[in-house]
C-alpha cells in the first residue's frame, strides 16, 4: 500500500477562519512533508517532519502551523490566511531513514480557496 | 545551488507518436533524479527514479529515462503515447543526504487524437 490520503479534497475559507488540513499514511514512513502548489507551478516545500519532529521549515508564515501528532498523521492548521494562499496543498511521505533510496509518495492534495 | 531545468513548457504530440521530455540538472555532487506525473486535479505520482546503477531507468506506464552524467541530463521518453498520457510532468532532483526535492517548472504533455 503506497497510499497517502488527504482530507478534505476541497476547502473554502474566509480570511478570519481557522481550519485544518489532514494527511494520513500507513506505510510506516517516518518522514512527512507539506508542499504548496500554485496553479501551473511546481510544488514548493513548506515543512518536513522526521520522526514526528519538525526538521525543515522553509520560512513559511506563521499563519500556517504544522503538527505531527503521531507517525501516521500530519496536520496543517490554517489561521488568518490571505487570498494569495489559495493553492493545492500536497502532503507526501517517505521512509525517513535518510538513505539515498528516499522516495516521496504524494497524496491527492487539498484544493484551498481563501476568500 | 542545485537546480533543474525543463526545457519545454509544453509538448503537443499525436497519439501513438514517440515523445521525449527534456530535463537538465546542475549539481557538482551526486544527484538523485525523479520524474513525477500530475494528472489534472490530482496529486503527483512517481513515474521513475535514478539513484545509482544502470543509467537506463524503466518506469510505469511504458516510460523510461536515461541518466547522462556528461550532459547532466535525465530525459524522459515513451515510444508511443496515448491520450491518457496527457498530464503535467515534473523532473526533480534530490541531494543525497537531504529530504529536499527541487522540482523543475514542469512540462505539459498534450496528446491529440
Amino acid at each position: 500500500d503506497t497510499e497517502v490520503t488527504q482530507t478534505p479534497k476541497h476547502l473554502v475559507m474566509g480570511m478570519t477562519n481557522k481550519k485544518s488540513l489532514k494527511c494520513e499514511q500507513h506505510m510506516g514512513h517516518r518522514a512527512m512533508y507539506w508542499y504548496k502548489q500554485k496553479a501551473k507551478k511546481p510544488p514548493e516545500l513548506m515543512f518536513v517532519y522526521s520522526y514526528e519532529k519538525l526538521s525543515i521549515n522553509e520560512s513559511v508564515p506563521s499563519r500556517f502551523s504544522p503538527e505531527c501528532p503521531n507517525s501516521s498523521l500530519l496536520n496543517l492548521h490554517l489561521h488568518a490566511l490571505q487570498p494569495e494562499d489559495s493553492a493545492l496543498y500536497l502532503c507526501a511521505s517517505s521512509t525517513g531513514t535518510g538513505v539515498v533510496q528516499e522516495t516521496q509518495y504524494f497524496g491527492p492534495g487539498t484544493r484551498l480557496l481563501v476568500l | 545551488a542545485q537546480s533543474v531545468t525543463q526545457l519545454d513548457s509544453q509538448v503537443p504530440v499525436f497519439e501513438e507518436a514517440p515523445v521525449e521530455l527534456r530535463c537538465n540538472y546542475s549539481s557538482s555532487v551526486s544527484v538523485y533524479l525523479f520524474w513525477y506525473v500530475q494528472y489534472p486535479n490530482q496529486g503527483l505520482q512517481l513515474l521513475l527514479k535514478y539513484l545509482s546503477g544502470s543509467t537506463l531507468v524503466k518506469g510505469i506506464n511504458g516510460f523510461e529515462a536515461e541518466f547522462n552524467k556528461s550532459q547532466t541530463s535525465f530525459h524522459l521518453r515513451k515510444p508511443s503515447v496515448h491520450i491518457s498520457d496527457t498530464a503535467e510532468y515534473f523532473c526533480a532532483v534530490m541531494r543525497g543526504s537531504n529530504y529536499k526535492l527541487t522540482f523543475g517548472k514542469g512540462t505539459l504533455l498534450t496528446v491529440n487524437p
